[in-house]
C-alpha cells in the first residue's frame, strides 16, 4: 500500500522554464514532507521540506507548496537549470519515534538546454 | 569529511554467499537506518537503530541482521544471498526525531547477486 505516491515517472523541461514535480499521499498522520534529489550513483540529497501546518515554503529557486485537503504536494523549480537533472523524491513523515520516512517512488526530471 | 559513508560501494556475488555492508556517521546523530531500493526504485526502509536499540524492523527476512557496535555505526549482514536481494541499500542518519532536514544518506552499496 503506497502511502506515498509520484504518479509521473518522468519530467522533460526547457532550461529557464518552470519545473513542477507532484506528489499525493494519504495518511492525513503525516506532519512533515520533503523533497530530495538524487544524481546517479549517489545516495538522496535533502532539498526543501514543509511542515504541515504550512501551505507553501520557498527557498532560492525551489517552493514547495501543501494541500493539506487534497493531500497533494508539489515542487516548483524556477527557473530550470541542466544541473537540476536528477530523480526528485517526495517523502513524508510522522514525528513520533518509531517511525520513518516514507517515500515515494521518485520522477526522473530531464532539464535541456 | 563524509557525512555517512558506506562500504563497499558495490558487491557482486554468488548465490547462498554471505554479506556485510557497513556504513558509518560523523554526525554525532542517535538513529540510523537501512533503507533498500529495488528494482522498481522504491525506497523501502527495512530497519532502524536509535542509540543502538532497534527500534523499526519492517518486514525483512531473517536472513538480513542488521548490528549496531555504537551509534555511530549500523551494519547490514544478510545470510543465504538470493537473486531476490539484489538492490541498492542505503544508510541513512537523523536527529533522533528527523524533523524538517530528514535524513542524510550514503551513496548507496549496489548489491548484485548472481
Amino acid at each position: 500500500d503506497q502511502q506515498v505516491k509520484q504518479n509521473s515517472p518522468s519530467l522533460s523541461v526547457q532550461e529557464g522554464r518552470i519545473s513542477i514535480l507532484n506528489c499525493d499521499y494519504t495518511n492525513s498522520m503525516f506532519d512533515y514532507f520533503l523533497w530530495y534529489k538524487k544524481y546517479p550513483a549517489e545516495g538522496p540529497t535533502f532539498l526543501i521540506s514543509i511542515s504541515s501546518i504550512k501551505d507553501k515554503n520557498e527557498d532560492g529557486r525551489f517552493t514547495v507548496f501543501l494541500n493539506k485537503s487534497a493531500k497533494h504536494l508539489s515542487l516548483h523549480i524556477v527557473p530550470s537549470q541542466p544541473g537540476d537533472s536528477a530523480v526528485y523524491f517526495c517523502a513524508a513523515s510522522i514525528s513520533q519515534a518509531g517511525t520513518a520516512l516514507i517515500f515515494g517512488k521518485g520522477t526522473t526530471l530531464s532539464v535541456s538546454s | 569529511d563524509t557525512a555517512v559513508s558506506q562500504t563497499p560501494k558495490y558487491l557482486v556475488t554468488q548465490m547462498g554467499n554471505d554479506k556485510s555492508i557497513k556504513c558509518e556517521q560523523n554526525l554525532g546523530h542517535d538513529t540510523m537506518y537501512w533503507y533498500k531500493q529495488d528494482s522498481k526504485k522504491f525506497l523501502k526502509i527495512m530497519f532502524s537503530y536509535n542509540n543502538k536499540e532497534l527500534i523499526i524492523n519492517e518486514t525483512v527476512p531473517n536472513r538480513f541482521s542488521p548490528k549496531s557496535p555504537d551509534k555511530a555505526h549500523l551494519n547490514l549482514h544478510i545470510n543465504s544471498l538470493e537473486l531476490g536481494d539484489s538492490a541498492v541499500y542505503f544508510c541513512a542518519s537523523s536527529p533522533h526525531r528527523a524533523g524538517p532536514r530528514g535524513y542524510t544518506f550514503g551513496s548507496g552499496t549496489r548489491l548484485t547477486v548472481v
